[in-house]
């Protein structure tokens, strides 16, 4: 069973803060990792994306950091701000799919909130 | 100009009752999807459809049946609705393009059966 495992649950950080949420995923073929950011009552956003074979990826203040060898990838939120209190979502897309459209398995989510 | 609209943006329904949420992409898209949120937030994949054919259907009670009647349209048709089927649906779309994979969700769909 394909699986993208995701933590914390939920995040707490001061306004200024670093958030880091972390995801792991089992021996599957995926070759796409995003991030989904999703407001109450809206749809998850795509915020941030990177393929397997870059290690790091930066937009602003998110990063993401991948290690292909340990089948993890993390997002770093530089200065959080209140803002960005949302929950968060990992993903990846299995590449059996690929020139049909990917499946795309998320993570359990992230409540994260930026205290100011 | 919404890139992925679904409607209704709220169902409220008794049980046994049949429903169907409609939803249509601008993005020229290939690939179409349903997600089903439940109360803890977890996504979950229905079915995805590229150039109107299914092609991924999850283990799904076959009361629910999408219809793509074109590339731009994906609707999901539930029969004799349960209490378990409240959930939030969303509709996603995607390019087929290695160089974007980018999906798109919809505002979702907030399905409660009474």
């Amino acid at each position: 069973q394909q699986q993208v495992k995701q933590s914390p649950q939920s995040l707490i950080v001061q306004k200024g803060g670093i958030s880091i949420i972390n995801c792991a995923y089992e021996n599957t073929a995926f070759d796409y990792f995003p991030w989904y950011q999703q407001f109450p009552g809206k749809g998850p956003a795509l915020l941030i994306a990177i393929r397997p074979d870059v290690s790091e990826k930066k937009e602003g203040r998110f990063t993401i950091s991948f290690n292909k060898s340990a089948k993890q990838f993390s997002l770093h939120i530089m200065d959080s701000q209140p803002g960005d209190s949302a929950t968060y979502f990992c993903a990846a897309r299995g590449a059996a799919f690929y020139n049909q459209g990917g499946k795309l398995i998320f993570g359990q989510g992230t409540e994260l909130s930026v205290k100011p | 100009d919404t890139a992925v609209s679904q409607t209704p943006k709220y169902l409220v329904t008794q049980m046994g009752n049949d429903k169907s949420i409609k939803c249509e992409q601008n993005l020229g898209h290939d690939t179409m999807y349903w997600y089903k949120q439940d109360s803890k937030k977890f996504l979950k994949i229905m079915f995805s459809y590229n150039n109107k054919e299914l092609i991924i259907n999850e283990t799904v009670p076959n009361r629910f049946s999408p219809k793509s009647p074109d590339k731009a349209h994906l609707n999901l048709h539930i029969n004799s609705l349960e209490l378990g089927d409240s959930a939030v649906y969303f509709c996603a779309s995607s390019s087929d393009r290695r160089s974007n994979y980018g999906y798109t969700f919809g505002s979702g769909t907030r399905l409660t059966v009474v």
